[in-house]
């Protein structure tokens, strides 16, 4: 079975400046996909970014990134130029591509912005 | 604006009574699931439709069941809550058959169980 870690409950960035969020996971399957969920106090889940895994170029999403490093089972979620409403739970989820509509999330990190 | 909804946002119940969270969509999407989240923990799917065909989660205890009785609406009933079933319950949806469907959440249903 896949599991998904976040190894950072809590962290917290200046307002303006680059904060990277870590996840780790492991699978013993070559094709899946990743995502970073965002989870902002009493609304509802969205999306922020995914990687497929077949991809090696990492995804980006205007201010956010990922470092995908598949070898290492790493995905790590880069914000820069932090703003206030980037204050929220992140989690970093897992999909396989082999017909399971099912994702496994990771346990989240709480991410306060400073002003 | 489509989108996936969830009556009630907060739920109270009293131990051992039965009780139903519902989720409604507008996107049209064939794969809904269920998902519970307790407190500062991840979200852990209980179960899922695709269309009209069931998959429960191995663990999932027989107290919790859903419905569904056309692709815009699904249901969780929880028979006998027990305090241990307090926690957020999560609907979302996808369009599934494809090679990626990115989930689409709704803002959930908090449920207290006194």
């Amino acid at each position: 079975a896949q599991t998904v870690t976040q190894s950072q409950p809590e962290m917290s960035v200046q307002e303006a400046e680059t904060v990277t969020l870590s996840c780790t996971y492991d699978t013993s399957e070559s094709d899946y996909y990743l995502f970073w969920y965002k989870q902002p106090p009493s609304r509802q889940m969205i999306l922020v970014i995914r990687q497929e895994a077949y991809k090696q170029q990492n995804a980006t999403e205007n201010r956010f990134s990922v470092n995908f490093q598949k070898a290492a089972k790493s995905f790590s979620l880069k914000i820069s130029d932090s703003q206030l409403g980037d204050a929220a739970m992140y989690f970093c989820a897992y999909r396989t591509n082999f017909g399971n509509e099912k994702l496994t999330f990771g346990t989240g990190t709480r991410l306060t912005i400073i002003p | 604006d489509a989108m996936v909804i969830q009556n009630p946002r907060y739920q109270v119940t009293q131990f051992g009574k039965p009780v139903t969270l519902s989720c409604s969509q507008t996107l049209n999407h064939n794969v809904m699931y269920w998902y519970q989240q307790k407190s500062s923990q991840a979200p852990k799917l209980l179960f899922h439709y695709y269309d009209k065909d069931f998959n429960n989660e191995a663990d999932t205890p027989d107290n919790f069941q859903s419905r569904r009785p056309n692709t815009s609406f699904c249901f969780l009933d929880i028979r006998s809550p027990g305090l241990g079933d307090a926690a957020m319950y999560l609907c979302a949806t996808s369009r599934g058959g494809t090679s990626y469907n990115e989930q689409f959440f709704g803002p959930g249903t908090r449920l207290t169980v006194l």
